[in-house]
């Protein structure tokens, strides 16, 4: 069973505020990670397909960074914005190319 | 089309009727796959389809479920004797690489049993 987990749950902060959150995942056999931005009644929007230890990617004031040996990635939000406010998915694919999902950070950003 | 459809966007049936949910996935993305999303969890995985074969149905969580995909395109999900715990979004992606490549998602099928 693959265990990727997403921490925190939720998070308020303030227009202006930078945040973080973090995914872990098996660091075993691993292949790739995906993060995903999704708005209510919308669909899920790809933000970052990540392959090398070491990456880091940008785009506009949201970068990730990873690390396959310890299976870890972070995503981070420079200055939010109200309309940032969203679900931050991270997923990991398995045989066959399904995602395992975590459960997701709800982001809520503050006028 | 331009993206991956969904219809419908929300439905709300009655405890024991039978839902049928369609996806509309990207022309000549081979793979499609749906993901249910219960309330404060993230989408769990159903089922895969590789053409018209269904390449993995382990996610699906009983009989009740089903889902076809005849000619290797739309796709339809369809419930039996719906519960209220098969409430959630219903999420539809469909992929020309999978894996390290894009997955396209549509906007989901809000369903709710009363």
């Amino acid at each position: 069973i693959l265990n990727v987990e997403q921490s925190p749950q939720s998070l308020h902060v303030q227009e202006g505020d930078s945040t973080n959150f973090t995914c872990s995942f098996p660091s075993s056999n691993f292949y790739a990670l995906h993060w995903y931005r999704w708005e209510t009644a919308k669909s899920p929007e790809a933000l970052f397909v990540m392959t090398l230890n070491g990456d880091e990617k940008k785009k506009g004031r949201i970068s990730a960074t990873l690390n396959t040996k310890e299976g870890y990635s972070y995503l981070y939000i420079k200055g939010s914005q109200p309309e940032d406010s969203a679900t931050y998915l991270c997923a990991f694919p398995r045989a066959g190319n399904m995602l395992t999902f975590g459960g997701g950070t709800r982001l809520m950003v503050k006028p | 089309g331009a993206g991956v459809s969904q219809t419908p966007s929300n439905k709300v049936t009655e405890k024991g009727k039978y839902v049928e949910l369609r996806c509309d996935p990207i022309s000549g993305h081979t793979a499609l796959y749906w993901y249910r999303q219960s309330l404060g969890q993230g989408p769990e995985f159903l089922i895969y389809f590789q053409g018209t074969g269904a390449a993995d149905d382990s996610g699906l969580p009983n009989d009740r479920f089903f889902a076809v995909r005849p000619e290797g395109s739309v796709s339809t999900l369809k419930i039996q004797r719906t519960e209220r715990g098969d409430s959630a979004v219903y999420l539809c992606a469909s992929s020309s690489q999978g894996g390290a490549g894009g997955y396209t998602f549509g906007s989901g099928t809000r369903l709710t049993v009363v």
